[in-house]
């Protein structure tokens, strides 16, 4: 069974448009988090919740809006799409300070 | 600020021979100290942290890494590099959230 997944893969999309890269985790983890890796694969933490509850909102733009609808699923939703929002989206997951597990990534292309 | 620095871009070694990927951070407090690896178009998978204890810690595929407070660093070791250790590392630091190094790239050669 996949530990954490994400949904979609792939999603190639034009500027301006509005959409959403879920996950899951079948872990039992009280956190889930959003990064994002640029093309040079630097890798910035976007979002944090725990238990639901968000806890670490980095600089990101409010057009990025995350939601936990329960302690197993962290969604990021993306109003009016842009060209630098080109990048790998991973969403992870952990135990308190314990070591956090990665899903496979959403690789987005903005046209 | 809390930072985490990978000196180098790139490692090449042979295989067979030892590898050692460096990295140093600057935290302030206790840090949580990890290092990952991402093989290409895959997601980061966890190799071996260290939060407290002994300074040489083990984890997965033969990989260890010290801790040298002194130094501030962490760095990567094995004793005897394979081929299929190629990928990209980062070290990583957990004041609250993870601060990621930029990465460096192993390339083992055969």
């Amino acid at each position: 069974d996949t530990a954490v997944s994400q949904t979609p893969k792939y999603l190639v999309t034009q500027m301006g448009n509005d959409k959403s890269i879920k996950c899951e985790q079948n872990l039992g983890h009280d956190t889930m988090y959003w990064y994002k890796q640029d093309s040079k694969k630097f890798l910035k933490i976007m979002f944090s919740y725990n238990n639901k509850e968000l806890i670490i909102n980095e600089t990101v733009p409010n057009r990025f809006s995350p939601k936990s609808p329960d302690k197993a699923h962290l969604n990021l939703h993306i109003n009016s799409l842009e060209l630098g929002d080109s990048a790998v989206y991973f969403c992870a997951s952990s135990q308190r300070a314990d070591e956090q597990y990665f899903g496979p990534g959403t690789r987005l292309t903005v046209t | 600020a809390q930072s985490v620095a990978q000196p180098e871009d790139q490692v090449n070694v042979a295989e067979g021979n030892p590898l050692t990927v460096k990295c140093t951070y600057s935290v302030s407090g206790n840090p949580y100290l990890f290092w990952y690896v991402q093989y290409p178009n895959r997601g980061l998978q966890f190799l071996l942290k260290y939060i407290t204890g002994d300074n040489l810690v083990k984890g997965s595929y033969g990989f260890e890494a010290e801790f040298n407070k002194s130094q501030t660093s962490f760095h990567l070791k094995k004793p005897s590099a394979l081929v299929s250790d190629s990928a990209l590392y980062f070290c990583a630091v957990k004041p609250t959230a993870l601060i990621f190094g930029k990465g460096t790239t192993l390339s083992v050669s055969s």
